[in-house]
């Protein structure tokens, strides 16, 4: 099947600081991705959603200028987590959208943020 | 809005037990309900699905059957194995995916 990567698969980092998460589809092309974040012992929350070439949508309550999404290539979305706090500390996953609807979605193995 | 409740976990089971993890799902009209697998260290993969009321979805071993009238869609397999060890995702479709909160899965030999 496809495969879809992230990178770096945990971080810690200060508080105040920035932090890019990648996520690429290695073996296919993906018009759209997903980004999610997960709270332990919670479902996976849909952030955003990014097409390549235009701006990601977001869902109510998550702040874009907090979370940068750019999708700049059909490989390749990327998310900043700008100055961030221990707050923003969660496991944020990708996924890439092929052909076939919603569910034909093929996620990455996540990402684990720490923030101190 | 659209929300979905699984089973809270861990679950832990010996080899070759029968496996049930309950999901009960709040929906308006009629989604699609999937489940989803996470094994160590790789993405969620779509393990089976039902698109509409009575159907079956099986893959694996497994098997959920979409019951609307007690909005539930639970996964079942007959006798598990140790390589079932994972964490298990229900979720629907609507405009986009709902997922509830998964359910870690360990099986001992």
């Amino acid at each position: 099947g496809a495969v879809v990567s992230q990178h770096p698969s945990r971080v810690i980092c200060k508080s105040g600081t920035s932090v890019k998460i990648e996520c690429r589809s290695l073996d296919f092309q993906a018009t759209t991705m997903f980004w999610y974040r997960q709270f332990p012992k919670q479902s996976l929350m849909l952030m955003a959603t990014s097409n390549e070439g235009s701006k990601a949508t977001y869902e109510q309550g998550v702040e874009k200028d907090k979370f940068l999404i750019n999708h700049a290539s059909l490989t390749l979305s990327t998310l900043t987590v700008t100055s961030a706090h221990p707050e923003d500390s969660s496991f944020y996953i990708c996924s890439a959208g092929a052909s076939g609807g919603l569910e034909t979605q093929y996620f990455g193995p996540g990402t684990r943020l720490l923030v101190l | 809005g659209d929300s979905v409740t699984q089973m809270e976990g861990p679950v832990t089971l010996s080899e070759e037990a029968f496996l049930t993890i309950n999901c009960t799902y709040t929906a308006t009209g009629y989604p699609s309900l999937f489940w989803y697998v996470q094994y160590p260290g790789e993405g969620l993969q779509l393990l089976l699905k039902a698109t509409k009321a009575d159907d079956k979805g099986s893959n694996k071993g497994f098997e959920a059957t979409y019951r609307k009238e007690t909005t539930s869609f639970h996964l079942e397999k007959g006798s598990v194995q140790v390589s079932d060890s994972a964490v298990y995702f229900c979720a629907l479709k609507s405009q986009k995916l709902v997922f509830g909160q998964g359910t870690r899965l360990t099986i001992n030999p």
